[in-house]
Parts: structure tokens; sequence; C-alpha cells
């Protein structure tokens, strides 16, 4: 799996966007980008995913560059409650038979919102 | 509503004690996963079964066991072989097959373990 480089941390006003980068340099042709977050002390939740287009849901927006080497998480209207630790993960959804799902959490960026 | 049931979630335990951690899904999920976070850590994968009766070893699975007897449950054993069992422990589950939705993993709450 390609690894992922994202900032430690960042901050944002209550009501503005957030936008979250990733670079994902080694990136190959089959693998897609995940995003998850992780509000303190629950479960990771998952947010959105993308092979090349720009994906759209009701959480979030993901913009990959059309290199592919990087990507931006935004969150259009950032609340309160979007503080959590944001991780990016590349991985393919072709694992030849041995295993899908395993995914490499690494330290993520931990985002700020306030008021 | 769907989802995954984690217990309990808050375990003490003494040295040298065994524990189980329980793990319920109700999502019809073949895949499931037990990771461990260490306080500021990223999550590390300890076991992972994507089929009824068949599981395998993650990243750190030393001092741990599981099994999978039944599709909707993946129970996660801490042995007293397990060095430094304090942490946070978190169950997912997938379906498993080759499409990109087969990484969206949907969590439980997790299990808060400390040995004292």
């Amino acid at each position: 799996d390609a690894k992922t480089t994202q900032p430690p941390s960042m901050d944002c006003a209550e009501g503005r966007a957030a936008n979250l980068p990733c670079n994902h340099s080694t990136i190959s042709g089959n693998e897609y980008v995940y995003w998850y977050r992780q509000i303190h002390s629950q479960g990771p939740q998952y947010i959105i995913h993308g092979l090349k287009n720009n994906e759209t849901n009701e959480m979030a927006s993901l913009i990959i560059t059309e290199d592919r080497k990087s990507s931006t998480l935004i969150l259009p209207h950032a609340t309160l409650r979007d503080t959590a630790v944001y991780y990016c993960i590349v991985r393919s959804a072709n694992a030849g038979g041995t295993s899908y799902g395993k995914l490499t959490f690494g330290q993520g960026t931990i985002l700020t919102v306030h008021p | 509503d769907g989802g995954i049931t984690q217990s309990p979630k808050y375990l003490f335990r003494k040295e040298g004690q065994n524990v189980t951690l329980s793990c319920e899904q109700n999502l019809n999920h073949d895949a499931m996963y037990w990771y461990r976070q260490d306080p500021g850590q990223g999550l590390r994968l300890i076991y992972y079964s994507q089929i009824v009766n068949d599981f395998q070893k993650g990243d750190i699975a030393e001092g741990y066991s599981v099994s999978r007897e039944k599709k909707e449950s993946f129970p996660l054993t801490v042995t007293s072989a397990q060095k430094n069992p304090t942490a946070f422990y978190l169950c997912a589950s997938s379906i498993n097959r080759e499409y990109s939705g087969a990484n969206v993993l949907t969590f439980g709450a997790g299990s808060r373990l400390t040995v004292l």
C-alpha cells in the first residue's frame, strides 16, 4: 500500500471550510484514497473514498489531483462536532484474494474547529 | 439499526489474568477485524477474519487470540502473555469481496482495557 503524509494538526473556524491535505505520491493505479475520522474516545468513522474523480457525499468532498499524488478532503461548513483526527488511507480494492479491509491507520491530522 | 456492539466499554484486570472482549455485528458482513490503539497513536491490526472458522494474524498478534465460530461474532482474548495490554481496542467489520467498498469499515465504539 502507498504511504500517506498528512500534517499533524490544523485549525479551522466554525462555519468555514476545512481543507485537509494528504500526500500519496507513490500511489499506484488501482489504489483508492479513503478518509476516516475519529472523534475522541470513539471508533473511527468512514467519510468518503475515491479513485481519480472528485467525489461528494453528505459529509464531505474529496478532491484528487490529476496525477493522483495528492488529495484534499473538504468539510464545507465545519462545526465544533467536526473536531477529530482525520486519517487518509490508500488501499487497493484488489487485494489478490488475500484480504480486503486491512487498513493502515497512521497518525492522521488533528483538526480543531474553534468558535 | 445495523451496527457493531463491543462490550464491555471499560474493563480493568489484574496482571496475569486473561480477559475476553466481545464484538457482535448485525450488518451481515463477512470480514471482521480487531485493532489496538495506544494514546496518541494510530490503529494497529491485531487479527482479522474473512470468513467463519478462519482468521489471520495481523501486525501485532502476539499475546492475543480470537475465534470466529459465528458470522456475527469475533471475540478477542487478551492473554497474560501480552506484555502491555492497557489500550483501546476497536472491532470493525466489512464486506469481503473485490471492490472498493471492501475497504469501508464499520467500527464499534471500542473497549478500553486497563491492567492494574
